[in-house]
């Protein structure tokens, strides 16, 4: 299928390894983010959420950390493994916003070897 | 159970044209969203419409429309195609509830030639 990741950043690792992708969001009053995966040809796929008064979450092999002071998340994936190939946006939910209406970071293209 | 669902999969249209999309949502979910994926970036909002009334607009111009039917399915409206407005559209459906995630739908590919 068509690639949703050109121009995107790239994070390339090793089956096994951990990974970190890093996003950073633009409204400092936001207080609802989530992580999504986008397979080629695929629309977006909920991987994890997080409110503003949490600064960690964790999930299956995910965890997401949130850093109010300098509007940052971050995306750990533990044991990364070929399946987890895609790109991995943040998205936030903006003041007097809802999920309806997210605002999408840039995106970041993660690109696991065997 | 049956995700968002969006028809056609892909679509060509030729400059000028007029194109419709469709969408339904997860049943039960009365929020349903537009967005558009040019190729290498990230989603951009188009419209939000809860029960049948719109409830936001992103910054596209008007040749871009939207309804929402009492069925809750919605459907995007492009009048007067450009070459830009090739994109993957994306619909997403969510519960009203702020802080639940919106689940989006495979999207529909629209080349204009």
């Amino acid at each position: 299928g068509e690639s949703v990741g050109l121009h995107l950043p790239t994070l390339s690792v090793q089956e096994g390894d951990n990974s970190i992708i890093n996003c950073a969001y633009s409204n400092s009053a936001s207080d609802y983010f989530i992580w999504y995966k986008q397979e080629s040809g695929k629309g977006p796929q909920f991987i994890i959420d997080i409110r503003s008064n949490m600064d960690k979450r964790q999930g299956q092999r995910v965890t997401v950390l949130l850093n109010k002071t300098v509007k940052h998340l971050s995306l750990q994936i533990a044991a990364t493994q070929p399946g987890d190939s895609a790109v991995y946006f943040c998205a936030e939910v903006p003041p007097r916003g809802s999920q309806g209406n997210l605002i999408f970071g840039k995106g970041t293209k993660l690109s696991v070897k065997p | 159970d049956a995700g968002v669902t969006q028809s056609p999969t892909h679509l060509i249209k030729t400059r000028g044209q007029h194109v419709t999309l469709r969408c339904s949502p997860i049943s039960g979910h009365k929020s349903v969203s537009w967005y558009q994926q040019v190729l290498g970036q990230g989603p951009q909002f188009i419209f939000q419409y809860y029960e049948k009334e719109e409830r936001g607009r992103g910054n596209f111009p008007d040749r871009f429309s939207a309804r929402q039917f009492p069925n809750y399915s919605s459907e995007l409206n492009v009048n007067a195609l450009l070459l830009g407005d090739s994109a993957l559209y994306l619909c997403a459906s969510s519960l009203q509830n702020r802080f639940t995630e919106a689940f989006f739908g495979q999207g529909t590919r629209l080349t204009v030639v």
